[in-house]
């Protein structure tokens, strides 16, 4: 069964330095999502892809994190510097074509990056 | 913005004990998926639903959604140990143009003692 990759599951990193997220959808899912689940709270969405393109990074706060599905496929998510209140678990997910109109369609999850920053 | 309340927030039963989570929107709901997390892992879904009145059954789980009452219901029976973790309700809302995303609830939070 096809699933969607994150690499890596966990990392710890001090305050000030970079970290970058990557996932790898389901193959043939045109869109991607990134978002950012605190202790104790539902995955909040942090930026919507259709293929490549950005179609929602309202939430995602710029200054320091940056997305990029470049080629359509994967993606990668980095935070630059890190602080202390990213501390979090991002989830990768992906869905197909229509996920919306039903079908028994919907977003699927990646096993997500568990971020603890020092 | 649509807000999805869930209650309890969390939940200890008994082995075999029956259980019911809802979710309730602020909005209309026009589609409201069901998702499970096991502590520090992804989401894994278990069900959609799109119609009022609709019913879904998955082995010992049961979802319904009453979209007069903005509200979903997951009903468990006769829980095992393995329904223990975190089951979380998202609802379909507009991003932009033809695009939709999930808004999800906060999660409750099911252990299930042996």
């Amino acid at each position: 069964e096809a699933e969607v990759a994150q690499s890596p599951r966990y990392k710890i990193t001090e305050k000030s330095q970079a970290v970058a997220f990557w996932c790898d959808p389901i193959s043939g899912h045109a869109t991607l999502y990134w978002y950012r689940q605190i202790l104790g709270q539902g995955p909040e969405l942090l930026v919507q892809f259709q293929d490549e393109s950005v179609v929602d990074d309202s939430q995602l706060p710029k200054d320091r994190f940056s997305a990029e599905r470049l080629k359509g496929v994967d993606s990668t998510l980095k935070i630059q510097p890190a602080e202390l209140g990213d501390s979090a678990m991002y989830l990768c997910a992906s869905s197909p074509e229509g996920w919306d109109r039903g079908f028994g369609e919907t977003q699927y999850f990646g096993p997500g990056t568990r971020l603890l920053v020092l | 913005s649509q807000e999805l309340e869930q209650s309890p927030q969390s939940l200890i039963v008994q082995e075999g004990k029956n259980l019911t989570i809802n979710c309730t929107s602020s909005k209309t709901l026009y589609g409201l998926y069901w998702y499970k997390q096991k502590y520090g892992e992804g989401l894994i879904f278990l069900m959609m639903l799109q119609k009022g009145g609709e019913e879904k059954s998955h082995e010992k789980i049961t979802a319904k959604l009453d979209e007069k009452k903005q509200q979903s219901s997951l009903h468990i029976t006769a829980s095992q140990p393995s329904h223990a973790g975190i089951y979380l309700c998202g609802a379909k809302g507009d991003s932009g143009g033809s695009n939709y995303k999930l808004t999800f609830g906060k999660g409750t939070l099911l252990t299930v003692n042996p």
